[in-house]
């Protein structure tokens, strides 16, 4: 079945430092979207990409989707601490449900 | 935006005893869907929750093991039955509002297995 991975696992970044997290699909997306999910909490959509190649910014996050649609990249520009948590990609290949990546967890240190 | 309402937040729970999650959702939506997910790990679908018939489950997921309802567009159960301490986990519910795609998530049901 469709398998979304996510690169890398953990990463503890020093607020004002740069953040990355890329994600894979074994299979072509229709979609992708983006979740955070703080300590203790449920996972918050963030946004969602259709289109090849496509790019969206929110304030300090960069999202992109691949060429391919098969994968995707979120950037946060000069990380603050309210920036902590699990990013999740969630991918969608024609049906009505996301699979979910397996998630990169942010730590930023002050 | 839709807001839902899930509980119980919590249970501990003994092993063979079954447990009824319950979600709530303040508005009408297309779809809706129950997770798991491991402290620290992914979210993995156990099945999407159709109004007036059957769940789909996915892979590795029965219905006599988590049998589900939605009666209704606002409202859906999942049972936890015959439990045994792999249940522990954390299950969450979610929806999709009928104008958008993005998945409205419920707070969770942190279940553990004694």
């Amino acid at each position: 079945g469709q398998q979304v991975m996510q690169i890398p696992q953990y990463q503890h970044v020093q607020e004002g430092e740069d953040f990355t997290t890329y994600c894979n699909s074994s299979t072509t997306l229709s979609n992708i979207q983006w979740y955070k999910q703080r300590p203790g909490g449920h996972p918050v959509f963030l946004i969602q990409l259709v289109k090849s190649g496509e790019v969206k910014k929110q304030k300090r996050l960069t999202f992109q989707f691949g060429e391919a649609k098969k994968n995707s990249s979120l950037h946060i520009t000069a990380t603050q601490t309210t920036d902590v948590g699990t990013y999740f990609c969630a991918g969608a290949s024609g049906t009505y449900k996301y699979i979910f990546g397996t998630g990169t967890r942010l730590k930023v240190l002050a | 935006s839709a807001v839902i309402s899930q509980k119980p937040s919590r249970d501990i729970c003994q092993r063979g005893t079954s447990l009824t999650i319950q979600c709530q959702v303040d508005s009408q939506v297309t779809m809706m869907f129950w997770y798991r997910q491991q402290p620290g790990q992914s979210l993995t679908l156990i099945a999407t929750a159709n109004q007036g018939s059957e769940a789909t489950y996915e892979s590795g997921f029965v219905i006599d093991k988590f049998p589900i309802s939605r009666p209704n567009l606002t409202f859906s159960t999942l049972t936890v039955s015959n439990m045994s301490p792999e249940d522990s986990s954390i299950y969450l519910c979610s929806a999709r509002a009928p104008a958008g795609e993005k998945l409205f998530f419920g707070s969770g049901t942190q279940l553990s297995v004694l």
